[in-house]
């Protein structure tokens, strides 16, 4: 499976619009991209997926370049709530997918 | 519908100790996983179960047994556990040919002396 790398920590503010860029260079043909939002003490929620261009949901978009080795998450708008840990994941279609060690985003007032 | 559970929430173990981590799930999913969580670490897997009968191994199985007792249940053994076990594991499920969202379980929390 394709090792992701993303930035570490981010900081923002509240209002604003965050992008988290994720790198996936050794993403295979059939891999899907999905992104996980953590709190503290609890397991990984679901945000968006994607394949390839551009997929939006309610709370976030995921862009994804037609070379898909990497993959662009936008949160529209956060707020103190979207403070939390965020993980970019390569997935094939048995499920089988990798963790990175996530991006921390601290929403400030 | 419950979702994805996991018992125990918490278990302290002493070195050499064996115990057994139990997750269910009322998803009718097909995949069930184990990962484990180090202090400010991502998420790790350890085993993966496809479906009823089949385990494989992922990034960090050494240590670790496990069970897919039927489809709803599957099982993660520390047969002598290690302080270097010290984690929260957390069970997940993943129903292939629908959406690539996988369901967690709330995590056990367990702590090796």
């Amino acid at each position: 499976l394709a090792k992701t790398t993303q930035p570490i920590s981010m900081d923002s503010y509240e209002g604003q619009e965050v992008n988290i860029t994720c790198s996936h260079n050794n993403i295979a043909t059939n891999d899907y991209i999905t992104w996980y939002q953590q709190f503290p003490s609890q397991g990984p929620r679901f945000i968006i997926q994607g394949y390839k261009t551009k997929v939006t949901n309610e709370v976030a978009s995921l862009f994804i370049p037609a070379d898909r080795k990497s993959s662009t998450l936008s949160l529209p708008r956060v707020s103190l709530s979207d403070t939390a840990v965020y993980y970019c994941l390569v997935g094939d279609l048995r499920g089988k997918s990798t963790f990175g060690d996530g991006t921390t985003l601290t929403v400030k007032p | 519908n419950a979702g994805v559970t996991q018992t125990p929430k918490f278990q302290v173990l002493k070195t050499g100790q064996s115990m057994t981590l139990q997750c269910a799930q009322d998803m009718n999913h097909n995949s069930m996983y184990w990962y484990r969580q180090d202090p400010g670490m991502g998420l790790r897997l350890i085993y993966y179960s496809a479906s009823e009968g089949t385990t494989d191994k992922g990034e960090v199985p050494n240590g670790y047994n496990v069970s897919r007792l039927n489809k709803r249940e599957f099982s993660l053994r520390l047969e002598s556990a290690a302080p270097s076990q010290t984690s929260v594991y957390f069970c997940a499920t993943f129903q292939t040919g629908t959406s690539y969202e996988q369901y967690f379980g709330p995590g056990t929390r367990l702590t090796v002396t």
